[in-house]
């Protein structure tokens, strides 16, 4: 089955440091994975996407990396700014899947404070 | 913004009214998306349009009724809900299904009392 597994559930951060959040993955065959941030109330905006090939890609202060082989990928945020406070979500696709091809995370909560 | 509207907002309604939710995509996209997003859980596919099609039904209650008039309306008809049913319903679009980004409208709360 395919499933998509984000830790931690939540997260308290305080202003001005860094953070990674996981995000593990089942889905197969594997076409791209993407990190969405939502605000509360909000739709998710997309903040990067991967392709099996691609093993970091930086959205300025948002680093995303993916392995791969071993199914993971992980967000990093560098001198976190109260605005960050959101739902971060990983999104996976499945490649000439039958059934519908993107697959969802819970998310990670996310709160900065000052 | 990202291209894709939803209106209302907000919405509470009780147990026997009938009501819609529209959405609208000015990107050009051939594929739209409804999902209900409820406390705590992973956002949950209901419908899904293709070129004015609907390719998917994800066993959704026919309390929840989809309406797809062009590549760029999708509305969500709604008549008799349960309590369980509040939450925040988002439409989204796609260059295609399965395909590119998927572009969020901002949602639509729906309470039901």
């Amino acid at each position: 089955k395919n499933q998509v597994e984000q830790s931690p559930q939540s997260l308290i951060i305080l202003e001005g440091k860094n953070c990674t959040l996981q995000c593990n993955y089942t889905v197969s065959p594997f076409s791209n994975l993407r990190w969405y941030k939502q605000d509360t109330g909000r739709g998710p905006v997309s903040l990067t996407i991967m392709t099996f090939s691609e093993n970091t890609k930086s959205n300025g202060r948002y680093t995303a990396t993916l392995d791969a082989d071993t199914k993971q990928s992980s967000l990093h945020i560098t001198a976190s700014q109260l605005s960050d406070s959101a739902s971060y979500i990983c999104v996976v696709s499945a490649r000439n899947s039958g059934n519908t091809p993107l697959v969802f995370g819970k998310g990670t909560r996310l709160s900065v404070i000052a | 913004e990202t291209g894709v509207t939803q209106t209302p907002r907000h919405l509470v309604m009780g147990m026997t009214n009938k009501k819609s939710l529209k959405c609208e995509q000015h990107l050009g996209h051939n594929a739209m998306y409804w999902y209900k997003q409820s406390a705590k859980k992973p956002l949950e596919l209901m419908f899904v349009y293709n070129f004015k099609e609907q390719t998917e039904n994800n066993s959704v209650p026919s309390r929840f009724s989809p309406e797809c008039p062009n590549s760029s309306h999708l509305f969500l008809h709604l008549h008799t809900l349960q309590p369980e049913d509040s939450a925040l319903y988002l439409c989204a679009s796609s260059q295609d299904w399965g395909t590119g980004e998927a572009f969020f409208g901002q949602g639509t709360r729906l309470t039901v009392v």
